[in-house]
């Protein structure tokens, strides 16, 4: 089956510096989309990126991500990370329709600001 | 206007009693969802839906069951909650993107 790494379990990083949130994947099915999930604290999951491009960078709300087929990845990157970026975010793919559009979510990776 | 909706926002359940939880969404999608959330696991898929009337095994159904009655309305059934499932359950509507309802936090006592 279809399965979706984030090698970090927390990342730390100060205001104003880069951040980098790493999400590698295997599938074995017709992946049709590749997302970035975010949740901030007591809310729900909700899109913060989607691609379906191989090498097109994608962008939103100062993030930005690139899928790169070749090394089955999609990191999710931004320049100056701000205290408000703080959340837990998930990397996912998504087969398609006839499959059910069930999602495979990474284990995701708390990003946590500090001033 | 909130599309996806859940009830009762927060719960709290002896073990062996039965536990209903509902997900209503207005957003006309023919797929629904229900995951578990806990620390360390992320979400992981109980059970799904495409259409009313049916429902499909996700990836951790055991002690829980689904009811899809119409195409707005999914629920979510502990017939015996224990104590393992104590989480936070997540509803979701899809036309590929998926968008989450508010949660609902659920104590098993």
């Amino acid at each position: 089956g279809d399965s979706v790494t984030q090698t970090e379990g927390l990342v730390t990083v100060t205001e104003g510096l880069p951040v980098k949130l790493n999400c590698t994947y295997q599938t074995t099915y017709l992946t049709i989309a590749f997302f970035w999930y975010v949740q901030y604290l007591n809310e729900a999951p909700q899109v913060l990126l989607r691609s379906s491009t191989d090498n097109k960078r994608t962008e939103h709300q100062g993030f930005h991500a690139t899928l790169h087929k070749s090394s089955s990845s999609f990191h999710l990157q931004k320049s100056s990370a701000q205290l408000s970026d703080s959340a837990l975010y998930y990397c996912a793919l998504s087969p398609s329709r006839n499959m059910g559009y069930k999602l495979t979510f990474g284990t995701g990776t708390s990003l946590l600001v500090d001033p | 206007e909130a599309a996806v909706t859940q009830s009762p926002r927060s719960k709290v359940a002896v073990t062996g009693g039965k536990v209903t939880l509902s997900c209503h969404q207005t957003n006309n999608h023919d797929y629904m969802y229900w995951y578990r959330q806990d620390t360390g696991h992320g979400l992981r898929l109980i059970h799904y839906s495409y259409v009313a009337d049916s429902t499909e095994k996700g990836d951790i159904p055991d002690g829980y069951k689904a009811s899809r009655p119409s195409q707005e309305n999914f629920s979510l059934i502990l017939e015996l909650a224990s104590l393992s499932q104590t989480a936070v359950y997540f509803c979701a509507s899809s036309d590929l993107e998926q968008y989450f309802g508010p949660g609902t936090r659920l104590t098993v006592l």
